[in-house]
């Protein structure tokens, strides 16, 4: 299958400051990307969809101006959390489709953030 | 709303046992079913997947029937060997460009020697 490579595995930051998690299609074009957060025994949560060029489509509930999302190209997403808090502590994993009716999407690895 | 609902963890089998993790959903529109795996410290893998009433998805020895009249998906294997340890995920997703896939909540299965 396709590979997405998401970047960094594993962060811990501060309170308060801003940590950038990169998303990258590497053998596709993802005209589609999504952004789930996944909870300790909970599902995964998607927080946002993301179309190439244009703005983000937020979930109910996800605060837009603290997880930012750029989908500047076909290749690459990111997302920002901005302002950092220790509640924001969490595994985020992204998907990426070609964006078709019945395009598989395949995930990336996951990033732990820890925020102390 | 769409939602999927799959049974509690921790499953915990011995190698060889018959496996069972349950699935069912609640969706608008005839969705397309799937199931992820999450094998420790990895990111999520399709294991197979359903796109229209009683197809039956398979691979490496799983297999599920999309049964719409029970709005189920369940997730049988004969034959658990230790390496199928992990975590596994029913979803669905709308049949519409576009739309994101829809997760349960995740069953941890654990097979020992």
């Amino acid at each position: 299958g396709a590979v997405v490579s998401q970047h960094p595995s594993r962060v811990i930051c501060k309170s308060g400051t801003s940590v950038k998690i990169e998303c990258r299609s590497l053998d596709f074009q993802a005209t589609t990307m999504f952004w789930y957060r996944q909870f300790p025994k909970k599902s995964l949560m998607l927080m946002a969809t993301s179309n190439e060029g244009s703005k983000a489509t937020y979930e109910q509930g996800v605060e837009k101006d603290k997880f930012l999302i750029n989908h500047a190209s076909l290749t690459l997403s990111t997302l920002t959390v901005t302002s950092a808090h220790p509640e924001d502590s969490s595994f985020y994993i992204c998907s990426a489709s070609q964006g078709g009716r019945d395009t598989e999407a395949f995930f990336g690895q996951g990033t732990r953030l820890t925020v102390v | 709303g769409n939602s999927v609902t799959q049974m509690e963890g921790p499953v915990t089998l011995s190698e060889e046992a018959f496996l069972t993790i349950n699935c069912t959903y609640t969706a608008t529109g005839y969705p397309s079913l799937f199931w992820y795996v999450q094998y420790p410290g990895e990111g999520l893998q399709l294991l197979l997947k359903a796109t229209k009433a009683d197809d039956k998805g398979s691979n490496k020895g799983f297999e599920a029937t999309y049964r719409k009249e029970t709005t189920s998906f369940h997730l049988e294997k004969g034959s658990v060997q230790v390496s199928d340890s992990a975590v596994y995920f029913c979803a669905l997703k709308i049949n519409q460009a576009g739309t994101a896939l829809i997760f349960g909540k995740g069953t941890t299965l654990s097979v020992s020697s």
